[in-house]
């Protein structure tokens, strides 16, 4: 079935270090991928997407591309703020479908 | 506008009891979905409405659990004779439309304890 595997956390860094959180998926046809951001005491918003192969999808300074031949959407950013804590979740949802899988979800933490 | 509002924020509950939960989506968004999030946890799909439809309803745990949308606007989603492991954050969100391109916004969830 469709799947999403995403990096364990929590990932700690340094404010201006570079962030790179993996996502990996499984799935049937050609989904849209999605990263999902869930700051604290607030409720999830979607980041950025992506909807066809070689897709960058980009906001707020992060950047994921869609590649079709290994499966991933890893998020990259080149330099974090301690405005980025927070959880993030990598998503699919397949084309022609309605169901959005979700990843487990990486909380980073950014220290000053 | 207003977003995807959820009600009660936060609901403790004893075991065997039943609970209902609302969500109101955002006006005009006909795709509604309820998702469960344990701790520690992913989100988990449990059911999706387009309209007041529910052409999937496999991400129900049990039949303790059912949903219902009115008027393509508020749903609720009831569950019955609750146990521990119902305890979690239950998440709702809408979209446009049922289109995989389409996102979703979420609303800030209900936090359901079971004693």
């Amino acid at each position: 079935g469709d799947s999403v595997t995403q990096m364990e956390g929590p990932v700690t860094l340094s404010e201006e270090a570079c962030l790179t959180i993996n996502c990996t998926y499984t799935a049937t046809g050609y989904p849209s991928l999605f990263w999902y951001v869930q700051y604290p005491g607030e409720g999830l918003q979607l980041l950025l997407k992506a909807t066809k192969a070689d897709d960058k999808g980009s906001n707020k300074g992060f950047e994921a591309t869609y590649r079709k031949e290994t499966t991933s959407f890893h998020l990259e950013k080149g330099s974090v703020q301690v405005s980025d804590s927070a959880v993030y979740f990598c998503a699919l949802s397949v084309s022609g479908g309605f169901k959005t899988i979700f990843g487990a979800g990486t909380r980073l933490f950014v220290k000053a | 506008g207003a977003g995807v509002s959820q009600s009660p924020s936060n609901k403790v509950t004893e075991k065997g009891k039943d609970v209902e939960l609302r969500c109101d989506p955002i006006s005009g968004h006909t795709a509604l979905y309820w998702y469960r999030q344990s701790l520690g946890q992913g989100l988990e799909f449990l059911i999706y409405f387009q309209g007041n439809s529910a052409p999937d309803k496999s991400g129900l745990p049990s039949d303790r659990f059912s949903a219902e949308r009115t008027g393509g606007s508020v749903s609720t989603l009831t569950i019955q004779r609750t146990q521990q492991e119902d305890s979690a954050v239950y998440l709702c969100a809408s979209s446009l439309g049922e289109s995989s391109y389409n996102e979703q916004f979420f609303g800030p969830g209900t936090r359901l304890t079971v004693l």
